[in-house]
């Protein structure tokens, strides 16, 4: 299976926890997306990364949000001081990140995390 | 800025009659146009786009879908659907940009239910 992983598949946390969300795409694409999906919408944009730089943080929701890509591959999600509104399903997508056009974006089966 | 709009959340339909899943967007510039499927349990797939050329096009399950710019319309189609298709679609659209990169923006999402 060369597609996009993310682990955990489910996370369960207390309001105020600080949680982890890990991504790996696949070996070779240099874009990595994350993504929000809430209970009946459609996924919401996060973040984009190129290598290991986030070229468009502008759909992180606040400061609480963060997230890394240090070598420019697998790409972890950090939120902190959690609240009963971040639940959701945490997708991560990614791209080859060379072509001229829209590339098509491979989705990994998400991260649905509640917060209690 | 951008939207999408998918009028119909749920739509249920007999096993090998048609179906139309309609989405309208809304935006200032020049788009891309992409409709995605979530299968049960599993992660966002790209079923077809539009970047340009010929306004309709055509999946390899059957689907299609039209680009209709005056009336700012990418409904899916498809003639005789199949219990396999049960799933949820997505309509997305990005802005022409020329890059790899373009931010996405998905619509609710319609929720396709075939009845045997």
């Amino acid at each position: 299976g060369a597609g996009v992983s993310q682990t955990p598949s489910n996370k369960v946390t207390e309001k105020g926890k600080y949680v982890e969300l890990r991504c790996d795409p696949i070996s070779g694409h240099t874009a990595l997306y994350w993504y929000r999906q809430s209970l009946g919408q459609g996924p919401e944009f996060l973040i984009y990364f190129q290598g290991t730089g986030a070229a468009d943080d502008s759909g992180l929701p606040n400061d609480r949000f963060f997230a890394v890509r240090p070598e420019g591959s697998v790409s972890t999600l950090k939120i902190q001081r959690t609240e009963r509104g971040d639940s959701a399903v945490y997708l991560c997508a990614s791209s080859l990140g060379r072509g001229r056009y829209q590339e098509t974006q491979y989705f990994g089966p998400g991260t649905r995390l509640l917060v209690l | 800025a951008q939207s999408v709009t998918q009028l119909d959340s749920q739509v249920p339909v007999f096993e090998e009659a048609p179906v139309e899943l309609r989405c309208n967007y809304s935006s200032s510039v020049s788009v891309y146009l992409f409709w995605y499927v979530q299968y049960p349990n599993q992660g966002l797939q790209l079923l077809l786009k539009y970047l340009s050329g010929s306004t309709l096009v055509e999946s390899i399950n059957g689907f299609e879908a039209e680009f209709n710019k005056s009336q700012t319309s990418f409904h899916l189609r498809k003639p005789s659907v199949h219990i396999s298709d049960t799933a949820e679609y997505f309509c997305a659209v990005s802005e022409t940009m020329k890059t790899s990169y373009d931010k996405v923006i998905f619509g609710p999402g319609t929720s396709l239910s075939v009845i045997p």
